[in-house]
């Protein structure tokens, strides 16, 4: 069965460092998102992804982060310059339609820890 | 804005029992998904059941199902016959429906763990 992939499992980056994390969605999914879990706290959404454009982003989701889907296949989340609050995991999905609900997928997470 | 909660933090089971989760959340959207997401140990959140807002009949996927309140906005999932396969963490969330898929709205879940 398809699934969402997202490498690494675990970073860990110095406070100012910029940080990549990747996800690859399913194939033929069209909409793409990232979403953070601090620990112990509720899973956040960050920003949504369609057309190779932002469809809407989250007030957490200020300059210092940046989406791209520079083939076909990959999904990345940028940290320009990592804070130690930035420390979470971060979850990508992906759904398959625009025009109606779809499930969205999840991958397992990348944990971020920000030293 | 949205908001979901949940306000079990941690909930145990005897195996082959029945358990139920809670969830309530507050909108003022008129359509909007609610939605079940389990969460197992080190693994991806995988979508449990939905159920839409505009349907009354409660939402049922084998062992589980939903008793949808929308009046009082209450979205609980009731588990039958619990495994030890449903241990996990399980999160509420929900959806606005204006032009298909939105942001999911979280809470902040509800960690299962079913009792041999």
């Amino acid at each position: 069965e398809p699934e969402v992939t997202q490498t690494p499992s675990h970073q860990v980056t110095q406070m100012g460092q910029e940080v990549i994390l990747r996800c690859v969605p399913i194939s033929n999914h069209l909409y793409f998102y990232w979403y953070r879990q601090i620990l112990g706290q509720k899973v956040e959404f960050l920003v949504s992804f369609y057309n190779n454009e932002i469809s809407e982003k989250s007030e957490i989701f200020d300059d210092q982060f940046s989406v791209e889907r520079p083939d076909g296949s990959n999904f990345t989340l940028k940290i320009r310059s990592t804070k130690l609050e930035d420390s979470a995991m971060y979850f990508c999905a992906s759904s398959e339609a625009v025009d109606r609900v779809e499930e969205q997928y999840f991958g397992p997470g990348t944990r971020l820890t920000v030293t | 804005a949205q908001t979901v909660t949940q306000s079990q933090p941690e909930m145990s089971v005897q195996e082959a029992e029945t358990v139920t989760l809670s969830c309530t959340y507050d909108t003022s959207e008129s359509n909007y998904y609610l939605f079940w997401y389990k969460q197992p140990p080190s693994r991806q959140m995988i979508l449990v059941i939905r159920q839409e807002a505009y349907k009354q009949q409660n939402a049922t996927e084998n062992r589980f199902s939903v008793n949808f309140q929308k009046a009082a906005k209450s979205f609980s999932l009731k588990i039958s016959d619990s495994q030890l396969g449903d241990t996990a963490m399980y999160f509420c969330a929900f959806m606005k429906t204006n032009f298909g898929n939105e942001k999911l709205t979280f809470g902040t879940g509800t960690r299962l763990t079913i009792i041999p």
